[in-house]
């Protein structure tokens, strides 16, 4: 099984909002990551978990806000963004935690499409 | 800074034909991994090489790690229009980060 689940695949939400974005993976992966990908554009990173704990925030703005409540599950919580935040956020896990040889395999969940109005 | 060069940018093929794509880099990788991505979807792992000279198959995708490490090609025989979408190629950069991606290769097929 190398299901990534992320929930929910599409959202609408208002400048004023708040929202969170949900992933889980079942694989005893102990890396999660966040990346946000613009339309035709290539996945660009945002932040790493690495054993449960955050390991690189890649000078996002504060308005993201990531949560790793257990070792399945990983958070992003979304709060006053902009229209340009509307893209596709997805997540992604793997075994090893940021090891260049092995284990460096990501799997990806199917994404959400979020809009910002 | 982390650069990915990924060619071509996008290609049209007939039904049938092969395809080959490719990825370099200004650095040594110490991993390749090749993902492809259906719109409005996550990408999806299609091969994962390690070792330099590694030639490794999945179906009719066949992907190479370079002998200098610094580059990587997928090859895709007899496409079938299910194969479009787009192509990327990815890395850890420096071997101990979280990957990098090309811009990806925009595959159309021609029935």
């Amino acid at each position: 099984d190398t299901e990534v689940t992320q929930t929910p695949k599409h959202l609408v939400m208002g400048m004023t909002n708040k929202k969170s974005l949900k992933c889980e993976q079942h694989m005893g992966h102990r890396a999660m990551y966040w990346y946000k990908q613009k339309a035709k554009k290539p996945p660009e990173l945002m932040f790493v978990y690495s054993y449960e704990k955050l390991s690189i925030n890649e000078s996002v703005p504060s308005r993201f806000s990531p949560e790793c409540p257990n070792s399945s599950l990983l958070n992003l919580h979304l709060h006053a963004l902009q229209p340009e935040d509307s893209a596709l956020y997805l997540c992604a896990s793997s075994q090893g935690a940021l090891i260049g040889h092995t284990n460096t395999e990501a799997f990806f969940g199917q994404g959400t499409r979020l809009t910002v109005v | 800074g982390q650069q990915l060069n990924q060619s071509p940018q996008s290609m049209f093929i007939q039904e049938g034909e092969d395809v080959s794509m490719n990825c370099t880099s200004s650095s040594i990788f110490n991993t390749w991994l090749w993902y492809k991505q259906d719109p409005g979807e996550g990408p999806v792992l299609l091969i994962a090489l390690y070792k330099a000279g590694e030639l490794t198959s999945n179906g009719r995708l066949t992907a190479q790690f370079g002998i200098t490490r610094k580059d990587s090609f997928l090859n895709i025989s007899a496409s079938i229009p299910s194969d479009v979408g787009i192509y990327f190629c990815a890395g850890p950069w420096g071997g101990n980060t979280p990957l990098v991606f090309g811009k990806g290769t925009r595959l159309s097929v021609i029935a």
